[in-house]
């Protein structure tokens, strides 16, 4: 089992759509979870944490669940500006000596293409 | 943004070259990284540098050898590379991954485009 899955999608989504992404990860200790958006031939950048209460920035909803292991992201009246390729990112525990594994593991991403 | 820079953003090499990618950061952050990004493949990690020591080698070939002379300055030398090493390859920066410590988001700069010909 992958570490992080993804659907790779595309999601087709007219303007002004909701649409949801989910992820699971396989390290029940993970601790860590972020959304990155990544635009064609360019670096990933940080959408948003996601906490354990869920947080919302403006049309950007994070959810995570601990206990079915996935996290969620829900973009509300999708623009045609978020088409890109959304990468679930997850770490291992924060108690593991195991220095092996402190980075981020990134999923192969969920592409979405919102149209006109 | 220029808060993780690097260079060059492309790069063409032969097998028998040899040649150093460059990444600076100005974030004040601790921890710098590699990450190789093949064509429709995911990220993957390929060196963690905590305060300027190596933290993690995830299985790199030692045709990739990296550098960190300071918290700010990576490098990634390369010789006698393959072309199967043509990619993207980012480096990314954070506050401290030690062991123990919370882990932050990462931030990324703009990539090299290496081709291998």
């Amino acid at each position: 089992r992958k570490e992080v899955e993804q659907d790779p999608g595309p999601f087709n989504v007219p303007e002004g759509a909701t649409v949801a992404f989910n992820c699971t990860y396989s390290n029940s200790a993970s601790q860590s979870f972020f959304w990155y958006r990544q635009d064609c031939r360019k670096e990933p950048k940080l959408l948003m944490s996601v906490y354990s209460s869920g947080n919302e920035d403006g049309r950007f909803t994070a959810q995570l669940n601990r206990a079915s292991q996935y996290i969620s992201l829900l973009i509300r009246d999708s623009k045609l500006s978020d088409s890109a390729t959304y990468l679930c990112v997850v770490n291992a525990s924060l108690n593991s000596m195991d220095t092996g594994r402190r980075a981020l593991t990134f999923g192969s991403g969920t592409r979405l293409q919102v149209q006109p | 943004e220029t808060g993780v820079t690097q260079t060059p953003r492309h790069l063409v090499m032969g097998m028998t070259n040899k040649k150093s990618l460059k990444c600076e950061q100005h974030l004040g952050h601790n921890a710098m990284y590699w990450y190789k990004q093949s064509a429709k493949k995911p990220l993957e990690l390929m060196f963690v540098y905590n305060f300027k020591e190596q933290t993690e080698n995830n299985s790199v070939p030692s045709r990739f050898s990296p550098e960190c002379p300071n918290s700010s300055h990576l490098f990634l030398h390369l010789h006698t590379l393959q072309p199967e090493d043509s990619a993207l390859y980012l480096c990314a920066s954070s506050q401290d991954s030690r062991p123990g410590a919370l882990v932050y988001e990462q931030y990324f700069g703009p990539g090299t485009r290496l081709t291998v010909t």
